[in-house]
């Protein structure tokens, strides 16, 4: 198994850019979630999904959109990319119930200039 | 809303010795459960240990065990033989439904 497998590991874009951060897992779990962490803040969740065609919104939502089409992929889009959602993004898959850990993805490092 | 504090920034401890990590959380559930995730240079989350509030035995992991005190709400975890590899930022993590709230991290320093 792969696990939890994010792309780009770095990106730099430029203020007012879009882009979209990929996230696949291959353990057929049914929650995925995405993570922002900045210094000194810990982790802080996006958006969140609990099955393909389910999302919601975390702690932080605001100025990223997610989808869920199918049970592997959990991509994040930034809409108009801006200095502040300068940060590591980590995306993480559970199974559903409670019990069970999130299993991270290796981040991705974005600076927004 | 939960929340959770981790009090420590910084801790360090001498190779070999024991050190304890503070965390505490506030929630009004009564069923939930909580984590401790390592996150050493390279950045990858890993978890260290858990904890299911319903369980009143502390969880126990090799060299790692938590204190758990459900009334005081409080989530410790005690490394024992610290080791060079056991440097790494520590992250305590509760989690109810479908939310996992994050501590803002202690960084473990372990001196050899």
């Amino acid at each position: 198994n792969a696990g939890v497998t994010q792309t780009p590991k770095f990106q730099v874009l430029k203020t007012g850019q879009s882009m979209t951060l990929q996230c696949a897992q291959d353990m057929n779990h049914e929650y995925m979630s995405w993570y922002r962490q900045d210094p000194g803040m810990g982790l802080r969740l996006i958006h969140y999904s609990v099955g393909a065609g389910i999302t919601d919104q975390g702690e932080v939502p605001n100025g990223y959109n997610v989808s869920r089409s199918t049970t592997e992929d959990f991509p994040l889009r930034l809409l108009s990319a801006a200095p502040s959602q300068t940060s590591v993004y980590f995306c993480a898959s559970s199974r559903r119930h409670r019990l069970y850990e999130q299993y991270f993805g290796p981040g991705t490092r974005l600076t927004v200039t | 809303a939960q929340t959770v504090t981790q009090s420590q920034p910084e801790m360090s401890v001498q190779e070999a010795e024991t050190v304890t990590l503070s965390c505490t959380y506030d929630t009004s559930e009564s069923d939930y459960y909580l984590f401790w995730y390592k996150q050493p240079p390279s950045r990858q989350m890993i978890l260290v240990i858990r904890q299911e509030a319903y369980k009143q035995q502390n969880a126990t992991e090799n060299r790692f065990s938590v204190n758990f005190q459900k009334a005081a709400k409080s989530f410790s975890l005690k490394i024992s033989d610290s080791q060079l590899g056991d440097a790494a930022m520590y992250f305590c993590a509760y989690r109810s439904g479908n939310q996992f709230y994050f501590g803002t991290g202690t960084s473990l320093t372990v001196i050899p």
